[in-house]
């Protein structure tokens, strides 16, 4: 079974710009969620969606965006780029909401660094 | 809201000895999750912890949970060098789907 992918793996941006990342689950898989690194603030959650709903949403502004699409891949935008955006984007891979054996399976991450 | 706090932040410790890392969380957690993650890697999923009293192992590495106490320990036995790296503790919160709420980390070296 193929485990979840990550497009592109890594990006270069300049200040201003927008961004746009993509993600395919586990085949099978319906919850995706996203998830930004950095060495300052840690794993922080992004937002997740499930059947094409956004379900949950962290603590980000609004230029954060994403969206999942009917065959469960998901894409995630960043508008108007800031220097502090630069971070490893990782998605994560889940059968169901909630229940089941509870796994959750990260992708390779993009690693986006804003100039 | 969930808090996930993990210590030691960072351990060296000697090949062949035993560690262990504790992982205190806030608040009821539906699912306790444990993860490796290597320089400049994603996240490896190591284990998922449902219950009270849980108890995995695999290798090396062995993870409890107590939900009374509200915490999960990853121990460590007989370390080797492979076993470097960073590992995190993640909880849920019931009605929020998915969503993970780490710690902060702790960074592993085992020297030989």
């Amino acid at each position: 079974k193929a485990g979840v992918t990550q497009t592109p793996r890594y990006l270069i941006k300049t200040r201003g710009q927008q961004v746009t990342l993509s993600c395919s689950p586990i085949s099978g898989h319906r919850s995706v969620s996203w998830y930004q690194q950095t060495p300052g603030q840690g794993l922080q959650f992004l937002f997740e969606y499930f059947s094409e709903t956004q379900r949950n949403k962290g603590n980000f502004p609004g230029r954060f965006s994403g969206r999942q699409f009917s065959n469960s891949r998901s894409e995630m935008n960043v508008s108007t780029l800031e220097l502090g955006d630069s971070a490893l984007y990782l998605c994560a891979s889940s059968l169901a909401l909630t229940g089941g054996n509870g796994e959750q399976y990260f992708g390779p991450g993009t690693r986006l660094t804003v100039t | 809201e969930l808090k996930v706090e993990q210590n030691p932040l960072f351990l060296s410790m000697q090949e062949g000895k035993n560690y262990t890392i504790y992982c205190n969380y806030s608040t009821t957690s539906d699912r306790l999750y444990w993860y490796r993650q290597d320089p400049g890697k994603s996240l490896e999923s190591l284990f998922v912890l449902l219950s009270n009293g849980a108890v995995k192992q695999e290798g090396r590495l062995m993870a409890s949970l107590d939900t009374k106490a509200r915490l999960s320990t990853l121990h460590i036995t007989a370390a080797v060098h492979d076993l470097s790296a960073t590992y995190f503790c993640a909880g849920t919160s019931r009605f929020a789907g998915n969503m993970l709420t780490f710690g902060g980390g702790t960074r592993l070296m085992v020297k030989p």
